[in-house]
């Protein structure tokens, strides 16, 4: 059970240049999140996905696009990288619950760099 | 809408010494809280969550937190720091139906 994985670990991207990031749970979760971290700003939800079929925008989802590829998958790309997208991206998921009770579970994050 | 606030972006403390991590939280509806905690170069990984069963509630590694609803706080304590408590703890509300938001985070750095 390797709960929330995450490719790659590690990317050095040129202003411009595009990208996926990809991210699967193995814990039959119905939601699926997709997080920045930045220095001093905690985490910033950029999209989420309540279930298989939907996803809906975050806080900061300009220059970001998701796709929710079936129940265990849910990819992140950058069709224009720009140095601004410098960060920590993190996946999460989570059951579901529609009262908002239950936890996310995160992936050990993809260290993203921009020049 | 829900917001966090975690007063104090570094908080020291010596071995052994009571870990105090503060947290209060503006929401419309009763909330739900969380805390969380990130090791270096890792994910954040739970460490307890209150959900209005009981108001004190106890996490992993020792750490507990008391949600106040007249103060509107869910502060996160621990009798006696240790070396590995080292890490950077975040406290989350649930803005319902799935979205969590999380406050800046507080640093805790433990000296022997």
């Amino acid at each position: 059970n390797a709960g929330v994985t995450q490719t790659p670990k590690f990317q050095v991207l040129k202003t411009g240049q595009s990208m996926t990031l990809q991210c699967a749970q193995d814990m039959n979760h119905n939601s699926m999140y997709w997080y920045r971290q930045d220095p001093g700003m905690g985490l910033r939800l950029i999209y989420y996905s309540a279930s298989e079929g939907t996803t809906d925008k975050g806080e900061v989802p300009n220059g970001y696009n998701v796709s929710r590829l079936n129940k265990r998958e849910f990819s992140l790309r950058l069709e224009s990288a720009a140095p601004s997208q410098t960060s920590v991206y993190f996946c999460a998921s989570s059951s579901g619950l529609a009262d908002g009770s239950n936890e996310q579970y995160f992936g050990p994050g993809t260290r993203l760099t921009v020049t | 809408a829900q917001s966090v606030t975690q007063l104090g972006s570094h908080v020291s403390v010596s071995e052994g010494a009571l870990v105090l991590l503060r947290c209060n939280y503006s929401s419309s509806v009763p909330p739900y809280l969380f805390w969380y905690v990130q090791y270096p170069n890792q994910g954040l990984q739970l460490l307890l969550k209150y959900t209005s069963a009981a108001t004190l509630v106890k996490g992993i590694n020792g750490f507990e937190a008391e949600f106040k609803k007249s103060e509107t706080s869910f502060h996160l304590t621990k009798p006696s720091a240790h070396m590995s408590d080292a890490a950077e703890y975040f406290c989350a509300v649930s803005e319902g139906f799935q979205k969590l938001v999380f406050g800046t985070g507080t640093r805790l750095l433990v000296s022997p």
